[in-house]
């Protein structure tokens, strides 16, 4: 079973429709989760960041981790076309180990 | 302005011979990463340095080299025993103690002909 899990889609959704984006993983060590979008040919960059459980929200971007169950999740509400990217969840054991990435999922929404 | 630059952007490189990518970051991170990126695979981590002249290995370094003699640059080489070179190459940094953000560089997209 690989660490981290994430469906690749691609996910393609009407402009304004609610996005839900998952990812789930097997080591209950990790402590810090994060969402990364990345266009085409571009690197990705930070979205959102969550330490341990909980909901964190920044505009119409929420991240929600569930460490019992070992799922994250990423909403993005009223979608735009400008959203269309790829979305990486990535986790962390401590700060000084690498990120483990999940393979990302394309998002595509439609105007 | 701070941030990480990669070099070239595209590459071309003949079968066989060894190529090596650049990349260079002026935010004084400790930590360099190496990631290879191919369609429907992910992130996948070459190598990387958490300290000047000291790195390790990833899930996929062989084929791969790497020197960090400096603490803003850590280049890459691609060599000939490196099976399927063809991807999507980025570079990142971040600061190496508790949670710090990790930030990427624009990427080099190696092709071998």
């Amino acid at each position: 079973q690989k660490e981290v899990e994430q469906d690749p889609g691609p996910l393609s959704v009407p402009e304004g429709a609610i996005v839900s984006l998952n990812c789930t993983y097997s080591n209950s060590a990790f402590q810090y989760f994060m969402w990364y979008r990345q266009y085409s040919r571009k690197g990705p960059e930070l979205l959102m960041y969550t330490y341990s459980s909980g909901n964190k929200e920044d505009g119409r971007f929420t991240a929600q981790v569930d460490k019992s169950s070992k799922y994250i999740s990423l909403f993005i509400r009223d979608s735009q076309p400008s959203d269309s990217a790829t979305y990486l969840c990535a986790m962390i054991r401590t700060g000084n180990t690498p990120l483990v990435f999940g393979k990302g999922t394309r998002l595509s929404v439609i105007a | 302005d701070g941030g990480i630059t990669q070099s070239p952007k595209y590459l071309f490189r003949k079968e066989g011979q060894n190529v090596t990518l650049s990349c260079e970051q002026n935010l004084n991170h400790d930590a360099m990463y190496w990631y290879r990126q191919d369609p429907g695979q992910g992130l996948r981590l070459i190598y990387y340095s958490q300290i000047v002249n000291d790195f390790q290995k990833g899930d996929i370094a062989e084929g791969y080299s790497v020197s960090r003699e400096k603490k803003e640059s850590f280049p890459l080489t691609v060599t000939s025993a490196q099976k399927n070179p063809t991807a999507f190459y980025l570079c990142a940094s971040r600061e190496d103690r508790a949670y710090n953000e990790q930030f990427f560089g624009p990427g080099t997209r190696l092709t071998v002909l």
